[in-house]
This record gives C-alpha cells, sequence and structure tokens, in this order.
C-alpha cells in the first residue's frame, strides 16, 4: 500500500516569497491533515479536512496559509507571503475516517515524509 | 482536551528494555492512546495503539493501568536505530491528538 505522497521534499525562499507544498493521501483516506512542525517542537495541526471540507482550521494563520482539497483527494497548502518564522517541516497526513468509532480502535493518523522549508 | 506529560530525554543501551510513560490525568471514556516515532527528516511513524490493558505487536508493547490515566511504551532490546523521538498522543474522539514535545530517546552503543 502507497504511503502518504508530499512535494516537494525541499524548499528554499527568500520572505515575501509565495511557496506550495501538495499531498496526495493514502487511497481511501477520507480525512486529511497538514501539520507544522517547527525544529525541536512536536507537529503542530494547521488544518483538517474530511473529503473535500474543513472539519478544523483554527490554527492555520489565514492572512498567509491557504489550503485546498477540492476533489476531496489531493490536497495543496500555499504560504503567501512567506515570513522568515515559516521555515518548519510541512507535514502531510491522512486517515481512514475521524472520530471514534464505538466499539472500535480509534483513526490511526499516517504521516508523510514532510517538506522542509526554509525561508531566508 | 486530554494533555500528556512525557520526559524530556532519555538514555538507554543497546539490548536493554526501554519504558517510556507518558501521564494523561484527564483522558475521556473515548480517547485511545497512540504512540508515534519519529527519526529526523521524517514524518512520524504509528507505533501501537490501545485503550485498556495490554497490547503488543512485533515492534512495542502498551501497557494501560485500570484508571487509564497513564501509559508505558516498551520497547524490548533496543538497538541504535531505536533513536529517535516518541510521542504519546491520546484522543481520536470528537477532536484531534495534539503532538506534546515528545521523548527523545538515545541509544547508546
Amino acid at each position: 500500500e502507497a504511503g502518504v505522497a508530499q512535494s516537494p521534499r525541499y524548499k528554499i525562499i527568500e520572505k515575501r516569497q509565495s511557496v506550495a507544498f501538495w499531498c496526495n493521501p493514502i487511497s481511501g483516506h477520507a480525512t486529511l491533515y497538514w501539520y507544522q512542525q517547527i525544529l525541536g517542537q512536536g507537529p503542530k495541526l494547521l488544518i483538517q479536512f474530511q473529503n473535500n471540507g474543513v472539519v478544523d482550521d483554527s490554527q492555520l494563520p489565514k492572512d498567509r496559509f491557504s489550503a485546498e482539497r477540492l476533489k476531496g483527494v489531493d490536497s495543496t497548502l500555499k504560504i503567501q507571503p512567506a515570513k522568515l518564522e515559516d521555515s518548519a517541516v510541512y507535514l502531510c497526513a491522512s486517515s481512514k475516517g475521524w472520530g471514534q468509532i464505538p466499539g472500535g480502535s480509534g483513526n490511526t493518523i499516517y504521516f508523510g515524509e514532510g517538506s522542509w522549508l526554509t525561508v531566508v | 482536551l486530554a494533555k500528556t506529560t512525557q520526559p524530556i530525554s532519555m538514555d538507554s543501551y543497546e539490548g536493554q528494555e526501554v519504558n517510556i510513560t507518558c501521564s494523561h490525568n484527564n483522558i475521556a471514556t473515548n480517547d485511545y492512546i497512540t504512540w508515534y516515532q519519529q527519526f529526523p527528516s521524517q514524518g512520524p511513524r504509528f507505533i501501537i495503539q490501545g485503550y485498556k490493558t495490554k497490547v503488543t505487536n512485533e515492534v512495542a508493547s502498551l501497557f494501560i493501568p485500570a484508571d487509564r490515566k497513564s501509559s508505558t511504551l516498551s520497547l524490548p532490546r533496543v538497538s541504535l536505530s531505536d533513536t529517535a523521538v516518541y510521542y504519546c498522543l491520546v484522543g481520536a474522539g470528537s477532536y484531534i491528538p495534539t503532538f506534546g514535545r515528545g521523548t527523545s530517546l538515545i541509544v547508546h552503543p
């Protein structure tokens, strides 16, 4: 089974420029997540999609970050304009569903390798 | 929102058993406990998940006491390749599990 695919793997841009990251989740996974991980910290959720709808984007800096999942499959995360503090790894993840299945296991989240962004 | 507390770092030696404990005092009835492993330059990788008692797979064991206010990840006979950051997450209910800073495990020769 193919894992979560992300591209590009590495990106260096100057501040105030724009950048876009692409993610293709595991086939059949309805839920897609974008996390930001700053060096030395745990991943922080930016946005969660259920199919093509947004479930949670409370921690997404909406003045500069945007994300879409138009057809409910792959997704794009954009940053415009970038700031120095946006330097981080952007992790895409997916899961079969979301929320508790009574009597069943929790929905395991599978991560991609990440896209490393350096803003100079 | 269930908050987790883990040691920031641990050291061990090859061949030893490593136990990493996570505290989650306000775990909800519907919450599961999930552990992830993260190597440098990679995304987190699922290790094990449990609800209560003991769960074992080919990689690790997870011990959860009856009150579920803590859990212990047990890695048998660690090797150098087990050097990584280990995250304990509580959730999978009506909200998204939140990552803490994790436990940085260093395995020495």
